[in-house]
Formats: C-alpha cells, sequence, structure tokens
C-alpha cells in the first residue's frame, strides 16, 4: 500500500501565483487534514474533511481553500501565494479520528 | 481555545543520558494524547495514550498520562545520537482533529 501521498515534494512560487497541493490515499480513511509546519510551531491546522464532500476549516485557514471532491483525495490550493505561505505542508489521514493517523511525507513550499 | 504546551523547546544531551519531555495539554472533549518523533519528513508514531498512569514502553522509550493534571512525559533512557529529532505531542480533540505541540528539539551529542 502507498499510504498517503503527497505531490508535489518541492516546489517554488512567486508571490500572486496560484497552485494546487494534491494528497491522496489509498486506505479508505474517512478523514483527511491538512497541517503546515513552521520553524518551532510544531504542527497546525489549516482545514480538514470528516467524508468525501465536507470540508472545515483549522486554526490557520486563511489564503487557503480545499475540496473532497473524491473520498481517497484531499486538494489544497493557494489562491494568491505570499510569502507568508512559505512552510512545510503534510496531509494526513485517519480512518475515525480516534488514532491511527498516517502523515504523508510533506510538501516544501518556498514563496518569493 | 484549545492548547498544546511543550517544554523544554530544545535540549542538548550527551550519549547515554536519561531525558524527560513534557507535554500539558488544554483540549475540549480530549480523547487521547499521542507522541510522535520527526526526523527529516514525515511525523512517525511512537505512543497513544488514553487512559490516566498506565505507563506504555517500547525499548528505551515509555510515557504516561496524567488526564487530572492535564499532562504527558515522554522518557528516553540510555540516548543514543539516532534519538536525535523533533519530538511532537499531539491531543486528539473531539475525535476529530489533532492538536499539536510545538515540538522539543532532542539534540544527543556523541
Amino acid at each position: 500500500n502507498a499510504g498517503v501521498t503527497q505531490t508535489p515534494k518541492f516546489r517554488v512560487l512567486k508571490t500572486g501565483q496560484s497552485m494546487t497541493l494534491l494528497c491522496a490515499q489509498d486506505m479508505n480513511h474517512e478523514y483527511m487534514y491538512w497541517y503546515r509546519q513552521d520553524p518551532g510551531m510544531g504542527l497546525r491546522l489549516i482545514h480538514y474533511s470528516v467524508g468525501e464532500g465536507t470540508t472545515a476549516k483549522g486554526k490557520v485557514p486563511d489564503g487557503y481553500n480545499v475540496s473532497r471532491l473524491k473520498k481517497q483525495n484531499f486538494l489544497l490550493g493557494l489562491e494568491s501565494a505570499a510569502p507568508s505561505q512559505t512552510s512545510v505542508y503534510f496531509c494526513a489521514s485517519t480512518m475515525d479520528g480516534a488514532g491511527g493517523y498516517t502523515f504523508g511525507s510533506g510538501t516544501r513550499l518556498t514563496v518569493v | 481555545e484549545d492548547k498544546v504546551v511543550q517544554s523544554p523547546l530544545s535540549l542538548v544531551v550527551h550519549e547515554g543520558d536519561t531525558v524527560t519531555l513534557n507535554c500539558s495539554y488544554e483540549v475540549t472533549n480530549f480523547r487521547s494524547l499521542l507522541w510522535y518523533k520527526q526526523e527529516k519528513k514525515a511525523p512517525t508514531f511512537l505512543f497513544m495514550l488514553t487512559s490516566s498512569g498506565i505507563e506504555k514502553k517500547s525499548g528505551r522509550l515509555s510515557s504516561i498520562l496524567d488526564k487530572k493534571e492535564l499532562f504527558s512525559i515522554l522518557n528516553i533512557t540510555a540516548t543514543q545520537t539516532g534519538d536525535s529529532a523533533i519530538y511532537l505531542c499531539a491531543a486528539i480533540q473531539g475525535a476529530q482533529k489533532l492538536v499539536f505541540g510545538q515540538g522539543t528539539r532532542l539534540t544527543i551529542n556523541p
């Protein structure tokens, strides 16, 4: 099993450009999450989804949008990238939110 | 506001020392607490603690949860250079999402 796959692994964007990060899981998990990790701040929740077709805001949602059109995919969009969005982004999934979280290997995004 | 606080934020010790990492939490609808080790990429799972006072062990690592005082500790004995990493604790809030602490950066010098 591939687990949780994030694409791309690295990306450099110019301020104002847009992009979409893809998270795909093959474990039939219901819950999916997008986190960002900045030095000294742990992982902060951006958006999450508790099932296909549903999304909810996390702690730091501004500047990001998400979609969960298919159960296995959770997309994170940046409409107009800003340098403050330079970070490492992690996707995670779990069957029921009660444990067993599986993380992707991360996407390192730099906005210049 | 849900909050998880780890201490210390950074720790440097010599190989063979024993270390204790702390994690306190204030989370609504708390369910469980998780510990992760993060080296270069994704966090890797160490422990999940749900019941108070029951120690979980895995080799030189052990952890315990105190649900009355709202904290957990992670102990590492006889540390090795391979233990150098960021250690993250996270609380499961409302059985829906993880709230992470800032992490403790542990450096083990030979």
